[in-house]
């Protein structure tokens, strides 16, 4: 079953605009959820997590459970910010995690 | 502090050859994990292991074994290789309440 979902595999904005990303989840119980970005060539690191309840780089996740969505907003995308994007969530155990498929984001300038 | 290395980083086999994907991490880490990355699918966990001495499956652990030899190193194995694991794989490792720490990743073709 799919536990996360990214429903836009490409997402074009213009530099300056506000750019969401969208990360929806199916999970009984309370998951983690975190947001993964992997620069061009580069390992995947971590850019939020919901319990932090930080904004990264200008980014921020708001965990929505009724909604079931954790989605990545930034008023005012960079040019920096092409990246490919994970949402990714852990379950109860903390062992198994379960990544979607993936936004890749391109910030025209 | 390295964090988590894995090699070899490039890899071209034929089919029917086996090999052996190694991963190291550095940060006193219990559980360690392997994905792999394909194009529309995101990142799949193969395998993972919650400690030293424990493995279990993951999603898509079909034609892989792995090892954990120790604290420090977990290890993925291809006893026959095909072209369908033609993939990137990646090493990940984390410790309790915290997030996984990725390595650069292992490109795989296999012909």
């Amino acid at each position: 079953a799919q536990r996360v979902t990214q429903p836009e595999k490409l997402l074009s904005v213009f530099k300056g605009a506000p750019v969401e990303l969208k990360c929806n989840y199916s999970y009984s119980g309370s998951p983690e959820l975190f947001w993964y970005v992997q620069y061009s060539r580069q390992r995947l690191q971590l850019l939020l997590r919901h319990i932090s309840r930080e904004s990264i780089k200008g980014f921020t996740a708001d965990l929505n459970k009724g909604e079931t969505s954790f989605h990545l907003k930034k008023p005012f995308a960079q040019e920096e910010d092409s990246a490919m994007y994970y949402c990714a969530l852990s379950g109860l155990s903390g062992n198994q995690f379960y990544f979607g498929t993936g936004t890749s984001l391109t910030v025209i300038p | 502090n390295a964090g988590v290395t894995q090699t070899p980083k490039f890899q071209v086999l034929k089919t029917g050859q086996s090999m052996t994907l190694q991963c190291a991490q550095d940060m006193n880490h219990n559980s360690m994990y392997w994905y792999r990355q394909d194009p529309g699918m995101g990142l799949r966990l193969i395998y993972y292991s919650a400690s030293e001495g424990t493995t279990d499956k993951g999603e898509v652990p079909n034609g892989y074994n792995v090892s954990r030899l120790n604290k420090r190193e977990f290890s993925l194995r291809l006893e026959s290789a095909a072209p369908s694991q033609t993939s990137v794989y990646f090493c990940a490792s984390k410790e309790v309440d915290q997030p996984q720490h990725f390595g650069d990743g292992t490109r795989l073709s296999i012909l």
